[in-house]
């Protein structure tokens, strides 16, 4: 069973058009960070959100942590070629304990966007 | 240099031989992780060192062994490895928040392991 679902897996458009991806969960998490990994590199850090609630946007980006903070979405307007890549989200887990920096990884949604 | 470097980048080994990667991290943090990230699966985290101390180890197999000499640098010895051993393992730091929850980790490139 896998702690973080993303959907779509896979999601192939056309420049300008708009997207959304998801990150659910039946966990609580205490923090959910997203990233985007491009092809033979390591995934870079988009956005960390912590509040349930949250909105947070990074220029054509928008992101959001559900109120109950299980579950997340990134939604990309007009997106561009430069886009393409894996999408990454990782929860936190609220309570640490022994789990000392301990990200549970969803397997990631893999967006192309043709010119 | 900034952030966190990974060497080599790219690496093919028969299964007798015995190599290591390296990990060094720019950022001044305290903890620093070792994850393989295989085709169709999830990252898969493998060890956490907070200073400099091993504090997790994923059920890992021994012919993985990782070394931390000091917060900026982790090593992972690599021996007898097996062709499904074959991934991509990339190496990340944070700095470890005393209130709990949420450290940020920042990425290497990565070292594309190739088991023949």
């Amino acid at each position: 069973t896998q702690l973080l679902e993303q959907s779509p897996q896979f999601l192939s458009i056309q420049e300008g058009e708009n997207l959304t991806v998801y990150c659910n969960s039946s966990s609580v998490f205490s923090s959910l960070q997203w990233y985007r990994q491009e092809p033979g590199e390591g995934p870079v850090l988009l956005v960390t959100v912590v509040t349930g609630g949250e909105v947070k946007k990074l220029k054509r980006l928008t992101f959001q942590f559900g109120d109950a903070r299980k579950d997340s979405s990134l939604h990309i307007t007009a997106a561009q070629p430069g886009d393409t890549g894996l999408y990454l989200c990782a929860g936190a887990w609220a309570d640490r304990g022994s789990t000392l920096g301990r990200l549970y990884f969803g397997r990631g949604t893999q967006l192309t966007v043709w010119p | 240099e900034t952030g966190v470097t990974q060497t080599p980048r790219h690496l093919v080994m028969g299964m007798t031989n015995k190599k290591s990667l390296k990990c060094e991290q720019h950022l001044g943090h305290n903890a620093m992780y070792w994850y393989k990230q295989s085709a169709k699966k999830p990252l898969e985290l493998m060890f956490v060192y907070s200073l400099e101390e091993r504090v997790e180890n994923n059920s890992v197999p021994s012919r993985f062994s990782p070394e931390c000499p000091n917060s900026s640098h982790l090593f992972l010895h690599l021996h007898t490895l097996q062709p499904e051993d074959s991934a991509l393992y990339l190496c990340a730091s944070s700095q470890e928040l005393e209130a709990g929850g949420g450290d940020t980790q920042y990425f290497g490139p990565g070292t594309r392991l190739t088991v023949l």
